[in-house]
């Protein structure tokens, strides 16, 4: 099946560095990709829509200028996370639609942030 | 490698209950998780497993054994919105998530 590979899958920095993580599909090309965020025991929020050569579309609350997305191949978005604080501290996670579209998605493996 | 399995689609009746099943084969296990996902929409967490046993919320229970890698989501009374995609993920030693590729459930009246 179709796979996403998302690195680094564990980062400490301290606070106020910024922190890049990237989405790569394997085997496919994927049009629109999505960043989300998820605290413990609770449930996937997604942060934004990345589409391939245009801006990114952000969720209500989500600061633009603090989570930068950028997708600029069918194979690879990435997001910065700039100026990290403790709060940012969390799981994100990246998903891409299959080659058949966005009904069905494949999900990276997370990325553990922990700003200190 | 890592693996994990779980049927890729099911078919059950209103009102009846229906179980669906995951195995996996980790580096590791720091807890599984089931979600819950419509067409087109992020997944919803349902529940999460890191110790033997049944947890039951409401409709829904979830069911680990490690030793055995194994785990079970039971809907009970299920309704015609049930129908969507279930996904077990296993959180690894490294604190990475593997997916399954997830059940399409089928509810028929």
């Amino acid at each position: 099946g179709a796979v996403v590979s998302q690195h680094p899958s564990w980062v400490i920095c301290k606070s106020g560095t910024s922190v890049k993580i990237e989405c790569r599909s394997l085997d496919f090309q994927a049009t629109t990709m999505f960043w989300y965020r998820q605290f413990p025991k609770q449930s996937l929020m997604l942060m934004a829509t990345s589409n391939e050569g245009s801006k990114a579309t952000y969720e209500q609350g989500v600061e633009k200028d603090k989570f930068l997305i950028n997708h600029a191949s069918l194979t690879l978005s990435t997001l910065t996370v700039t100026s990290a604080h403790p709060e940012d501290s969390s799981f994100y996670i990246c998903s891409a639609g299959g080659p058949g579209g966005n009904e069905k998605l494949f999900f990276g493996s997370g990325t553990q942030l922990s700003v200190l | 490698g890592q693996n994990i399995d779980q049927p890729t689609e099911m078919t059950a009746t209103e009102g009846a209950i229906v179980q669906i099943n995951c195995t996996y084969q980790t580096s590791g296990f720091n807890g599984l998780f089931w979600y819950q996902q419509h067409a087109g929409e992020a997944p919803t967490f349902l529940s999460y497993n890191v110790l033997d046993g049944l947890e039951e919320k409401g409709r829904f229970s979830s069911f680990l054994s490690r030793s055995k890698g194994y785990s079970y989501l039971l809907l009970k009374e299920l309704q015609m919105k049930d129908s969507a995609s279930y996904l077990c993920a296993v959180l690894d030693s490294n604190y990475q998530l593997i997916w399954g590729a997830g059940t399409k459930l089928i509810i028929k009246p």
